[in-house]
């Protein structure tokens, strides 16, 4: 069954820098999501992009966070200026077009890159 | 604003129960509802879709009930097995235009061999 994969697996990064989360979605999702889940507690949505842009941010979303899709395949979430409060579980998420929009189909999930900032 | 509750927190039963999960949301204006299973340092993995216009979905031995006016949603895991043993979460997609899914804290489940 496609799966969304995403690396590293887990990054430790030193405060103060940028690191670049991948994830690859599934191919013929058109959907994208980058969600975070802090160590015990829920996990919160960050975004969503559909054709080439953000459709949906959260207010966790600032300027210190940006997503792009560099080609057919990849999609990446990049951290600028990282801080300590930005250690969690990054998961990436796709889903297929649906009946109406938003989508309507389910959010597939990658097992999640662990970012431990030091 | 929505809010996703899930109650047990944790719960242990021995093989062979069924069992029933609890999810609690406060405003019934969703657009479908989500049950995924995290098992420790993994990703989610969806198990079952409801939609708003439904009232249940079955997959194998789970089964997913939806009552929008109450604002609750059940998990029923039949026969449970050790290996249903993980974080069960629920999330919500609330109508409106809204891409994204509110999750509550999910119920930890061990199954008892």
């Amino acid at each position: 069954e496609p799966e969304v994969t995403q690396t590293p697996s887990h990054q430790v990064t030193q405060m103060g820098q940028e690191v670049i989360l991948r994830c690859v979605p599934i191919s013929n999702h058109l959907y994208f999501y980058w969600y975070r889940q802090i160590l015990g507690q829920k996990v919160e949505f960050l975004v969503s992009f559909y054709n080439n842009e953000i459709s949906e941010k959260s207010e966790i979303f600032d300027d210190q966070f940006s997503v792009e899709r560099p080609d057919g395949s990849n999609f990446t979430l990049k951290i600028r200026s990282t801080k300590l409060e930005d250690s969690a579980m990054y998961f990436c998420a796709s889903s297929t077009p649906g009946q109406g929009s938003p989508s309507n189909q389910p959010q597939h999930f990658g097992d999640g890159t662990r970012l431990s900032i030091l | 604003k929505q809010e996703v509750t899930q109650i047990p927190a944790a719960l242990s039963v021995p093989e062979g129960e069924n069992l029933v999960l609890n999810c609690s949301f406060t405003d019934s204006a969703i657009y479908n509802l989500q049950w995924f299973r995290q098992d420790p340092g993994k990703g989610l993995t969806s198990l079952l879709l409801i939609q708003s216009s439904q009232r249940e979905q079955t997959s194998g031995r789970l089964n997913a009930s939806l009552d929008k006016s109450s604002g609750r949603s059940t998990l029923y895991i039949a026969a449970s097995q050790p290996g249903d043993s993980a974080t069960y979460l629920c999330a919500v997609k609330v109508a409106s235009g809204t891409y994204k899914y509110i999750f509550g804290t999910g119920t930890r489940l061990k199954v008892l061999a």
